[in-house]
């Protein structure tokens, strides 16, 4: 099955630094790439995804890079703010249509801490 | 729309007693998951169905374990007997097929902690 590993476990910047999750896969046929946060006592919530068929994705000050080859992508935070403090975790998955809902195989999660 | 609603929030049993978990997914969504999350082991999925169908129950731990999906809107998670080990937060989401051949992503409810004493 699908194996996803994740790093840093924890991360800690100073406002307005960027920060940097990144994550592995093991599956080469794995085809999407969700990121959810996770804040204190919450539940995860999307921030953003991509798709196989893309490198790279970008929503204000959040972006994700995927690296198929390597079967490696990572999260980037840019110009981070006290509010972006939450556990982050990495996803992949594949399938859909045709093939049916494969599961979706999480990382262990990232810690960020923002210090103002 | 509410977003997938889940009841209790919170649950404290003893050990031994039974606990059902109940889950409403976001109308339409057809694939509903149920996730139990824990500082050692992270998010695991423990079963997952699609049209009220269970697809994967590989991830039911033990056949204390057993959960329900008897039409669209309601799905159970039932613990019987419970144990001190089984103390977690247990989350249900929810998804939609896509005609892409991609997931589509999970949209988690706001999850239930259970304490077993």
């Amino acid at each position: 099955g699908e194996n996803v590993e994740q790093h840093p476990s924890t991360l800690s910047v100073q406002e307005g630094d960027s920060a940097v999750i990144k994550c592995t896969y093991s599956d080469s046929a794995s085809n999407y790439f969700p990121w959810y946060k996770q804040e204190l006592g919450k539940r995860p919530q999307l921030i953003i995804d991509i798709r196989s068929n893309v490198g790279e994705k970008k929503d204000q000050r959040i972006a994700v890079t995927l690296n198929k080859t390597a079967k490696h992508f990572s999260l980037h935070i840019t110009e981070t703010q006290p509010e972006d403090s939450a556990v982050y975790f990495c996803a992949a998955s594949r399938g859909g249509a045709g093939g049916g809902y494969q599961k979706v195989t999480f990382g262990t999660g990232t810690k960020l801490q923002v210090i103002p | 729309d509410a977003g997938v609603i889940q009841s209790p929030r919170h649950e404290v049993t003893e050990m031994g007693q039974e606990v059902t978990l109940r889950c409403k997914p976001i109308s339409g969504h057809d694939y509903l998951f149920w996730y139990r999350q824990t500082m050692m082991r992270g998010l695991e999925l423990l079963i997952y169905f699609n049209n009220n169908v269970p697809i994967d129950d590989s991830g039911m731990p033990e056949d204390r374990f057993s959960a329900k999906m008897p039409n669209a809107s309601f799905s159970t998670l039932k613990i019987q007997p419970s144990e001190p080990r089984d103390s977690a937060v247990y989350f249900c989401a929810s998804s939609f097929r896509t005609d892409k051949p991609h997931s589509s992503p999970l949209h988690f409810g706001n999850g239930t902690r259970l304490t077993v004493t």
